[in-house]
């Protein structure tokens, strides 16, 4: 248990669905973030939010909305994805933004599968 | 561009030595990261270095040359659960994490 937890754990769509994953740090953490992580690449930076602020936006598609309601509480709402969005994406939270040493502590992941 | 080199699988054999090779380039260095994923499972950390040298915790090691832009993983004593996939992770001058894309680590009885 890394104190983030994300539901669901498993998760089929079709194309023309509307879906939310849910992430929750129980850490006190004030940075939350959203990766995709593809088969065989590097994981991919998707939203970062600090003190609930958007503060990085890396060229995602707008099928992919973020929400960052509270620090503790990140949902990633999914509509109208393709089938190359099938992926597992990880939540992630560490204690702040804009230090050497800032650990990030991961959800286990939701695996996404789009038909 | 960032970039983040590290190989793709390696296998090695319980109750040996394995090493595993990181290279980086990035736009500044605020120190390296190594995380280990279990199959189906979360990334968890295992060690920083922003400092040149080796730093030992237990079965692991991580080293660091900043000059060279090299990070290496060393486990020792393997056991079956070590099988994982290790995850090489390069903070920039923004503090913005530059990920490699993993080495999955095959460990034979």
């Amino acid at each position: 248990e890394t104190g983030v937890t994300q539901t669901p754990r498993h998760l089929v769509m079709g194309m023309t669905n509307k879906k939310s994953l849910k992430c929750e740090q129980h850490l006190g953490h004030n940075a939350m973030y959203w990766y995709k992580q593809s088969a065989k690449k590097p994981l991919e930076l998707m939203f970062v939010y600090n003190f609930k602020e958007q503060t990085e936006n890396n060229s995602v598609p707008s099928r992919f909305s973020p929400e960052c309601p509270n620090s503790s509480h990140l949902f990633l709402h999914l509509h109208t994805l393709q089938p190359e969005d099938s992926a597992l994406y990880l939540c992630a939270s560490s204690q702040d933004l804009g230090t050497g040493n800032n650990e990030q502590f991961f959800g286990p992941g939701t695996r996404l599968t789009v038909l | 561009g960032q970039n983040i080199d590290q190989p793709t699988e390696m296998t090695a054999t319980e109750g040996a030595i394995v090493q595993i090779n990181c290279t980086y380039q990035t736009s500044g260095f605020n120190g390296l990261f190594w995380y280990q994923q279990h199959a189906g499972e979360a990334p968890t950390f295992l060690s920083y270095n922003v400092l040149d040298g080796l730093e030992e915790k237990g079965r692991f090691s991580s080293f660091l040359s900043r000059s060279k832009g090299y990070s290496y993983l060393l486990l020792k004593e393997l056991q079956m659960k070590d099988s994982a996939s290790y995850l090489c992770a390069a903070t920039d001058s923004n503090y913005q994490l530059i990920w490699g894309a993993g080495t999955k680590l095959i460990i034979k009885p």
